[in-house]
């Protein structure tokens, strides 16, 4: 079974609003991190938070943690048209050295 | 620039041939991993390695195989490609060790099987 889920599965938001976008996940972790993917492309690694965080900021971004809910959430500031992507938490609860995907945000800015 | 290149962006093959998908990296990472990425499932994991000729199952490794002679090459192999088969396949790398570092994606070929 998938270790990440992204909730919404879909989202529309205007270019200048906030757009949240979280991520739900089953056991204990180590880190999770959150990618984003332009349609047809590969995934792009955007921020890394680990599990004795609770916040983290990185530009645009902010990313917290709550290791008691098992959830995360990646905020997008004042969002562009350019921020249209999907969106993928990824978690790496078995093995340090494999990652688990949830299927996803697909977010839509309009102009 | 680091990069992950994958041998083609879009291929289409007919049902029962062997099909090749190479993945380099010039990163000198020693974890590679290969993804099948299909609508409403996520990712999900195939095969990866760890190290020259290393390689472990992921999640969905039927009907895959694998090969890593060197280092910066990671190869996805279907040996009979069947419909179901019909997906995007992402290669990504990332450095060893512990802190599930950054992984570094290719940018995706997506495989039609007729």
């Amino acid at each position: 079974s998938q270790q990440g889920e992204e909730d919404p599965q879909a989202l529309s938001i205007q270019e200048g609003e906030n757009a949240t976008m979280n991520c739900s996940y089953k056991t204990s972790i180590n880190n999770l991190q959150w990618y984003r993917q332009n349609s047809g492309r590969g995934l792009v690694h955007l921020i890394l938070i680990r599990s004795n965080e609770r916040e983290k900021h990185s530009g645009r971004l902010r990313v917290t943690l709550d290791t008691s809910k098992k959830s995360s959430s990646l905020l997008i500031t004042a969002s562009r048209a350019a921020d249209t992507a999907s969106y993928f938490c990824a978690t790496d609860a078995y093995n340090f050295n494999k990652f688990y995907f949830g299927s996803g945000t697909k977010l839509n800015v309009k102009p | 620039d680091v990069k992950v290149t994958q041998s083609s962006r879009y291929l289409v093959k007919r049902t029962g041939e062997k099909v090749f998908l190479e993945c380099v990296q010039d990163m000198d990472h020693e974890n590679m991993f290969w993804y099948r990425q299909d609508p409403g499932l996520g990712l999900r994991l195939i095969y990866f390695s760890y190290d020259v000729k290393m390689k472990e199952k992921g999640d969905i490794p039927e009907g895959y195989s694998v090969s890593r002679e060197k280092k910066e090459r990671f190869s996805l192999i279907l040996e009979s490609a069947s419909t179901n088969q019909t997906s995007m396949y992402l290669c990504a790398s990332t450095q060893a060790g512990q802190g599930s570092n950054e992984q570094f994606f290719g940018p995706g070929t997506r495989l039609t099987v007729l």
